[in-house]
């Protein structure tokens, strides 16, 4: 079992939908999570940072934790076709110092059409 | 803002050539990685170092080496170039406890 499965897509959606991304995970030691968005040619960004269960918002984005399921959740409200790219979830252990290795899932390619 | 700048974006190495990519950070992390990405098969870590002169392999190590002699430049080596190698390589850095790390914008590396 991968640590980290992510649907790879591609998911494509009208303008002004609701994007809905998730991940799960086998190992209930991680603590953090984090998604990233990447541009084509481009590096990957941190989009959103959570710690343990729960939920966060950033605007349109709101990122949710259920370590109940392992499993983790990105929404993007009222999408645009700006937020056309691929999103990749991550994890990491709690805090070992000098070894904070992150698991990657292997991204989830979204268009939104205009 | 972090920045993690990769000082090479676009280079065409013939198999064999000693290829050098050079990364540098800006916000006096610790940490440092090198990963590769791969359609189908997503980010790769090779080496990550957490401290000036120390290194340790990632997943696949092979075929590569690092150097870090100063806390804010991490080098990737590909002794030999491949063309498996081809791919993109992405630094990233890190605080030393820090949970999330920063990337820089990608080389994109074609061995032929």
């Amino acid at each position: 079992q991968k640590e980290v499965e992510q649907d790879p897509g591609p998911l494509s959606v009208p303008e002004g939908a609701i994007v809905s991304l998730n991940c799960t995970y086998s190992n209930s030691a991680f603590q953090y999570f984090m998604w990233y968005r990447q541009y084509s040619r481009k590096g990957p960004e941190l989009l959103m940072y959570t710690y343990s269960s729960g939920n966060k918002e950033d605007g349109r984005f709101t990122a949710q934790v259920d370590k109940s399921s392992k499993y983790i959740s990105l929404f993007i409200r009222d999408s645009q076709p700006s937020d056309s790219a691929t999103y990749l979830c991550a994890m990491s252990l709690e805090r070992s110092y000098g070894n904070n290795r992150l698991a990657f899932g292997k991204g989830n390619q979204v268009v939104v059409i205009p | 803002d972090v920045k993690v700048t990769q000082s090479s974006r676009y280079l065409v190495k013939r198999t064999g050539e000693k290829v050098f990519l050079e990364c540098v950070q800006d916000m006096d992390h610790e940490n440092m990685f090198w990963y590769r990405q791969d359609p189908g098969l997503g980010l790769r870590l090779i080496y990550f170092s957490y401290d000036v002169k120390m290194k340790e392999k990632g997943d696949i190590p092979e075929g590569y080496s690092v150097s870090r002699e100063k806390k804010e430049r991490f080098s990737l080596i590909l002794e030999s170039a491949s063309t498996n190698q081809t791919s993109m390589y992405l630094c990233a850095s890190s605080e030393f406890s820090g949970n999330t790390i920063y990337f820089g914008e990608g080389s994109w590396l074609t061995v032929v």
